[in-house]
């Protein structure tokens, strides 16, 4: 997971409040993502950025916004949480052709 | 959108049998597919890949196999130990939306 990097790494919330998690890598990659992971299932894409100034909708993007700020960083807002954004939130980069994903470490948010 | 399914969601095998984890995908624009081991508390970590043009690829104890054809493609793990315990999880990547799309995982368990 080199090159990665989440911040913050826990995270609890109550309802309604608002955060961002910021994401940034330092491999001069393009593309750029954020999954979230729930017990038992799989990672879901929720938004992604194919290179600096442009993002687009994933799997599940309901109830989030994301901004690319620049090459290195990739960060993901919860303006309004909800219990139902708890859950365990991956970033991740590739280059341009995607090969070779690298993903940060998680950051572990619980919204009560 | 691209979709993919992968089997099966858990597998028991004893130390020193292969392992084999089959997934398939619905979108014929993907051409990269990776594999990923996810152990606990952390970021999936890419173990091998395999592009559209290669039917095989391996390295080492784990090899990948790819039907474009048939929209399926296989991780395979021979003289399986304790250590390849985790989940893994499938994935598919195109270079025309850049979306790397993830299976629901495969729990596997080495019994020693």
């Amino acid at each position: 997971n080199a090159g990665v990097t989440q911040t913050p790494k826990f995270q609890v919330l109550k309802t309604g409040q608002s955060m961002t998690l910021q994401c940034a890598q330092d491999m001069n990659h393009n593309s750029m993502y954020w999954y979230r992971q729930d017990p038992g299932m799989g990672l879901r894409l929720i938004y992604y950025s194919a290179s600096e100034g442009t993002t687009d909708k994933g799997e599940v993007p309901n109830g989030y916004n994301v901004s690319r700020l620049n090459k290195r960083e990739f960060s993901l807002r919860l303006e309004s949480a909800a219990p139902s954004q708890t859950s365990v939130y991956f970033c991740a980069s590739g280059d341009s052709s995607g090969n070779t994903i690298y993903f940060g470490e998680g950051s572990w948010l619980t919204v009560v | 959108g691209e979709n993919v399914e992968q089997h099966p969601s858990t597998l028991s095998v004893q130390e020193g049998d292969s392992a084999v984890i089959k997934c398939t995908y619905s979108d014929s624009a993907s051409n990269y597919f990776p594999w990923y081991k996810q152990e606990l508390g952390k970021g999936p970590q890419l173990i091998i890949d395999i592009r559209s043009n290669v039917g095989e690829k391996k390295d080492q104890r784990i090899a990948v196999t790819l039907n474009k054809t048939a929209k399926h493609f296989s991780l395979h793990i021979t003289e399986t130990q304790p250590e390849d315990s985790a989940v893994y999880f499938c994935a598919a990547f195109a270079d025309s939306s850049y979306k790397l799309i993830f299976g629901s995982g495969t729990r596997l368990l080495v019994r020693p």
